[in-house]
């Protein structure tokens, strides 16, 4: 089975640009989470969707954003981006079995904000 | 509002030790808790997940512990390698939400 899979891995952007990330997740997962990790600030939960319904959603500006589509796969969006905003943006896929609530990661795509 | 901290924040031991990585937990109304690895700049890499009903969960030669009313988890590591050396963080999955919360990590080197 594939794993994971984010689209770029890597990406250079000039302050108040927006961009646009994609995630695809392990076949049969329905649910996909976001997470944004800094030095700084570690990894932060950003939102999770399912069943293209967003469910949680954490302390972020409303710049960012994500959408989830019939077929699971998933997108974030940030606009007016700032220097702040360089980081690794992480997706995780789950089944969303409440019991088995275990998260798979992809690489990750990593953003740097000029 | 559920708190994670892992200590120590790094660690450096010769190969062949067997070391002991902490996290702890403020609420103790979790679904699970999994354990994770990092490579630097690198995703994450599920090492070990234990519910909420388990005290333990093993693979090779890592164990986890759990013990919800205390808050506290243990990533064991037996006979520890240098590719042992990364990022381990744990993520705790609070009842009623959607999301784990994650620590800050314990950064281990391995000298061979």
């Amino acid at each position: 089975k594939a794993g994971v899979t984010q689209t770029p891995r890597y990406l250079i952007k000039t302050r108040g640009q927006q961009v646009t990330l994609s995630c695809s997740p392990i076949s049969g997962h329905r649910s996909v989470s976001w997470y944004q990790q800094t030095p700084g600030q570690g990894l932060q939960f950003l939102f999770e969707y399912f069943s293209e319904t967003q469910r949680n959603k954490g302390n972020f500006p409303g710049r960012f954003s994500g959408r989830q589509f019939s077929n699971s796969r998933s997108e974030m969006n940030v606009s007016t981006l700032e220097l702040g905003d360089s980081a690794l943006y992480l997706c995780a896929s789950s089944p969303a079995a409440r019991s088995s609530y275990e998260q798979y990661f992809g690489p990750g795509t990593r953003l740097t904000v000029t | 509002k559920q708190e994670v901290t892992q200590i120590p924040a790094a660690l450096s031991v010769p190969e062949g030790e067997n070391l002991v990585l902490n996290c702890s937990f403020t609420d103790s109304a979790i679904y699970n808790l999994q354990w994770f690895r990092q490579d630097p700049g690198k995703g994450l890499t599920s090492l070990l997940l234990i519910q909420s009903s388990q005290r333990e969960q093993t693979s090779g030669r890592l164990n986890a512990s759990l013990d919800k009313s205390s808050g506290r988890s243990t990533l064991y590591i037996a006979a520890s390698q240098p590719g042992d050396s990364a990022t381990y963080l744990c993520a705790v999955h609070t009842s009623g939400t959607y999301k784990y919360i994650f620590g800050t990590g314990t950064r281990l080197k391995v000298l061979a």
